[in-house]
C-alpha cells in the first residue's frame, strides 16, 4: 500500500541550531502535504502545508520543500528554541474517493537549552 | 484550541465493558475522521465520514462502531476491546474540498485492562 517514510525517528540540537526532517513518499498522486507538530498530551497541529504546484514554502522560522520528481519533502526549522520540542508529522494527501493522509512514523525533537 | 473537543481525555475499560468516544468540531467542517495513535506507529486512519455518510472504513474490528449523527459530532462506540486496543484515540475535521487541513482534537487516552 502506499506509505510515508520520515527521518530521523528522533533529533537532539543545541538551541539555535536548525533542524532538518525528511519525508518520501510514495504515491505520485499525491497532491498536499501538510506537518503536524504534537507536544504531549495533545492532539497534532498543523504548522505548515505545501501543495504539488509548489516547491517551497516559508513561515518564519519554519520552511517546507518539495521535490515532486524524487517525490520528497522536508522541514526546515532555523533558530529553534526550547518550545520547538516536540513530536513532528509529515503527511502526504491522496484522492481515493475522499480525501484521506497517510502520514510519517515521527520524529522526536528536542532542542537542548 | 483548535476548534474540534474530544471526551472524556482519559478512559480506563476492562474488557467486557462497553464505552463511548464522543468528538465535537465547531468548525462548520463536513468531514470527520477517527485515528489511532499507538507508539512508534503512523496515524492509523480508521474511519472517515463526509457529509455524515461514512466513505471509508479502513478494516476495523467491528468491536469499533463509528457514529456519525451529525455533521458536528462523531462517535466511537467501543466494546469487548482488547489490551492491544490501548492507544490515543484522534478525532479530526476538515472541509471536504482538495488539500483542505484537517483539524485534530486533544484525544482521548484509552487504557484497556
Amino acid at each position: 500500500g502506499e506509505n510515508v517514510e520520515q527521518h530521523p525517528s528522533t533529533l537532539s540540537v543545541q538551541e539555535g541550531d536548525s533542524a532538518v526532517i525528511k519525508c518520501t513518499y510514495s504515491d505520485s498522486a499525491s497532491n498536499y502535504f501538510p506537518w503536524y507538530k504534537q507536544e504531549l498530551g495533545k492532539g497534532p497541529q498543523l504548522i505548515i502545508d505545501i501543495r504539488s504546484n509548489v516547491g517551497e514554502k516559508k513561515d518564519q522560522r519554519i520552511a517546507v520543500t518539495l521535490n515532486k520528481t524524487a517525490k520528497h519533502f522536508s522541514l526546515h526549522i532555523t533558530e529553534t528554541q526550547p518550545e520547538d520540542s516536540a513530536v513532528y508529522f509529515c503527511a502526504a494527501s491522496t484522492y481515493s474517493g475522499t480525501y484521506k493522509y497517510i502520514f510519517g512514523t515521527g520524529t522526536r525533537l528536542k532542542v537542548l537549552a | 484550541e483548535t476548534g474540534v473537543t474530544q471526551t472524556p481525555r482519559h478512559l480506563v475499560m476492562g474488557m467486557t465493558n462497553k464505552k463511548s468516544l464522543k468528538c465535537e468540531q465547531h468548525l462548520g467542517h463536513n468531514a470527520m475522521y477517527w485515528y489511532k495513535q499507538s507508539a512508534k506507529k503512523p496515524l492509523e486512519l480508521m474511519f472517515v465520514y463526509s457529509l455524515e455518510e461514512r466513505v471509508e472504513n479502513n478494516s476495523v474490528p467491528s468491536r469499533f462502531s463509528p457514529e456519525c449523527p451529525n455533521s458536528s459530532h462523531l462517535f466511537l462506540h467501543l466494546h469487548t476491546l482488547q489490551p492491544e486496543d490501548s492507544a490515543l484515540y484522534l478525532c479530526a475535521s476538515s472541509q471536504e474540498t482538495p488539500g483542505q487541513e484537517q483539524f485534530f482534537g486533544p484525544g482521548t487516552r484509552l487504557t484497556v485492562l
